[in-house]
């Protein structure tokens, strides 16, 4: 079977840093994207890791560890607007296919 | 990236009727799109995988039947929810593959 596990929720105040963890067990692997949807919106892209490491872009930088099937997104410096849901996802073979995780809705509070 | 349009953004029809979501890909050559489902508060489902040109592939337990999707050239693909029900009432969104997955902005379906 295929399944990513990340939390349900992650509340935390404007400023701070907030780490978003996700496991996977999944039958094919060829990389972790991480995607935000604002509520009604469509999914955006944040990031995608293929190998073993940290990717920064701005404020976000999402890490992975084949080894022990986990990742993470990292958001710094928190602002309102990053309220939202997160979602982790595996890509799932060479056809691009992904398979996404329940997804995390991130709470900034001011 | 890809730019994505989806319409209508929003659709209500009635029951035992069907309703057809076209998604476009404005300014990339789209081989393979995606269709996916979303429920309140839930995750995006895969619904299918549209390849131009040939049929779209399934996955398990969706009724290729009922959701039928047409990839007729690189920029469009259509999805058409055949004799929907209350049930189908859902967000729908489709993806292009580029180097990403990028979306559409989803089209809200309301069976009545």
């Amino acid at each position: 079977g295929q399944s990513l596990e990340q939390p349900s929720e992650v509340t935390a105040v404007e400023g701070a840093i907030v780490q978003i963890n996700c496991t996977y067990q999944t039958s094919g692997f060829y990389g972790l994207s991480w995607y935000q949807q604002h509520d009604g919106g469509a999914p955006t892209f944040l990031s995608y890791n293929a190998l073993d490491g940290l990717e920064e872009t701005g404020r976000f930088s999402s890490f992975l560890s084949r080894s022990d099937s986990y990742g993470y997104l990292l958001l710094q410096e928190l602002q309102m607007k990053d309220s939202a849901s997160y979602f982790c996802a595996v890509r799932d073979g060479r056809g691009g296919k992904l398979i996404f995780g329940q997804g995390t809705e991130l709470s900034v509070k001011p | 990236g890809a730019v994505v349009s989806q319409h209508p953004s929003r659709v209500i029809c009635k029951s035992g009727t069907s309703v057809k979501i076209e998604c476009r890909s404005l300014d990339f050559q789209a081989t393979t799109m995606f269709w996916y489902r979303q429920f309140p508060k839930q995750s995006l489902m895969l619904m299918a995988t549209s390849n131009e040109g040939s049929k779209a592939t399934y996955e398990q337990g969706v009724e290729k039947d009922k959701f039928l999707i047409n990839h007729a050239s690189l920029t469009l693909s259509t999805l058409t929810v055949t004799s929907a029900h209350p049930e189908d009432s859902s967000f729908y969104i489709c993806s292009v593959l580029a180097d990403e997955q990028y979306f559409g902005p989803g089209t809200r379906l309301t069976v009545t």
